[in-house]
């Protein structure tokens, strides 16, 4: 089977980066995509990895090492908006993504 | 905007209850899914349709029954659910083998 793993919470102040981490456990190739969701609503996509290597969409950056079977999401410049769960997800191409169990983020200021 | 709409976006039903979950997508993506998302839990894929054709259920039990009449609109027909069932209930699209799934917002179901 497959699984995730993710911090279930992470707690940071307005401007500071945090790393949201995730590896997982699979029997074949996958690639590592993010989602981000806020309460109440749909998670929506974030970035996707089919390869190694490292991502970068403004403020987010995506990372995924195939071969560790890791990856993470970096925030920077972090703002309030950004207090959401963060969902690692994991598929392959023709399948369906499995998703992680979320990371709560809570952004003060 | 993600393109997926569903209906209704709440919904209180009892156990012998009948109901149905309405999703509608008009991109002309291929591969149509529903998730489950429970409370302190990861998003559960239920069921997976590519191209009209259902290629995944992931163990679901019988009372949830998914319908898929065309490309456009994905159905999840509920019938004598249980307390435990009550979630969200999210679909989602995707072009077939594609890695960027586009969620609608969901519907929230509770079981009295």
């Amino acid at each position: 089977g497959q699984s995730l793993e993710q911090p279930s919470e992470v707690t940071a102040v307005e401007g500071a980066i945090v790393q949201i981490n995730c590896t997982y456990q699979t029997s074949g190739f996958y690639g590592l995509s993010w989602y981000q969701q806020h309460d109440g609503g749909a998670p929506t996509f974030l970035s996707y990895n089919g390869l190694d290597g490292l991502e970068e969409t403004g403020r987010f950056s995506s990372f995924h090492s195939r071969s560790e079977s890791y990856g993470y999401l970096l925030l920077q410049e972090l703002q309030m908006k950004d207090s959401a769960s963060y969902f690692c997800a994991v598929g392959q191409a023709g399948t369906a993504l499995i998703f992680g169990k979320g990371t709560t983020l809570s952004v003060s200021s | 905007e993600t393109g997926v709409t569903q209906t209704p976006r709440h919904l209180v039903m009892g156990m012998t209850n009948k109901k149905s979950l309405k999703c509608e997508q008009h991109l002309g993506h291929n591969a149509m899914y529903w998730y489950k998302q429970s409370a302190k839990k990861p998003l559960e894929l239920m069921f997976v349709y590519n191209f009209k054709e259902q290629t995944e259920n992931n163990s679901v039990p019988s009372r949830f029954s998914p319908e898929c009449p065309n490309s456009s609109h994905l159905f999840l027909h509920l019938h004598t659910l249980q307390p435990e069932d009550s979630a969200l209930y999210l679909c989602a699209r995707s072009q077939v083998g594609g890695e960027k799934l586009f969620f609608g917002s969901g519907t929230q179901l509770s079981v009295l």
